[in-house]
């Protein structure tokens, strides 16, 4: 099966840009989400791109996708501290989404 | 338009118990998907609806989880009976005919048993 590895944690100031990075094994998926989970609620799209596309823009949010190497990346600018939560990235496999762990993302002041 | 909704929020059981969770997707997606979440760890998928019918149950882990979508509109998911390895959190997500980027999850149904 498709394996989706990211990292578990990410500590920011707030104001500063966040990077939270992905790596996934399987070059067939077409569709690569970001979704965020904040404490006690479901989990939210915040973007997804196509895989013929390198990068991604919309408002704070850049996502960058390198194919090549099977990376995926999502950049929060002027991160707030309503961007605490848990973000996970998740690859499309026929109809099946797999998903990484989580990376949980706290922003101090 | 009214988003995915799950019931209920919280379930704590008993090993040995019985538990069903439902799953109301939005009206008219066709697409209707289980995933769970156990221990802090990856999100995984168990299965997947077309309508009433199961298009992809590899995910489900044993014969104690029984999922079902009568009429192709709410779908339940049984555990019987339930294990300590069972707990975790149990989201559902539809998604409209055809449209891949149109996945919206529920809120989770956090599942407890001791």
């Amino acid at each position: 099966g498709e394996d989706v590895e990211q990292s578990l944690f990410l500590s920011v100031r707030e104001g500063d840009s966040s990077v939270i990075n992905c790596t996934y094994t399987d070059s067939s998926s077409t569709y690569l989400y970001w979704y965020k989970q904040e404490p006690g609620a479901g989990l939210q799209l915040l973007t997804y791109i196509f895989s013929n596309m390198d990068m991604k823009q919309d408002q704070r949010l850049t996502v960058l996708l390198n194919k090549k190497d099977k990376h995926l990346s999502l950049r929060i600018a002027d991160t707030q501290t309503g961007d605490s939560a848990i973000y996970f990235c998740a690859v499309d496999n026929d109809y099946k989404l797999s998903f990484g762990a989580g990376t949980t993302v706290t922003v101090r002041a | 338009e009214a988003g995915v909704t799950q019931f209920p929020s919280h379930s704590v059981i008993e090993k040995g118990q019985t538990v069903t969770l439902r799953c109301d997707p939005i009206s008219g997606h066709d697409n209707l998907y289980w995933y769970r979440r156990v221990m802090g760890k990856e999100i995984k998928f168990l299965l997947h609806f077309v309508k009433e019918s199961k298009q992809d149950e590899s995910g489900m882990p044993n014969n104690r989880f029984l999922a079902e979508r009568t009429g192709g509109t709410y779908s339940t998911l049984k555990v019987q009976p339930a294990e300590l390895e069972d707990s975790g959190v149990y989201f559902c997500a539809s998604s409209h005919r055809g449209l891949r980027d149109g996945y919206t999850f529920g809120s989770g149904t956090r599942l407890t048993v001791v």
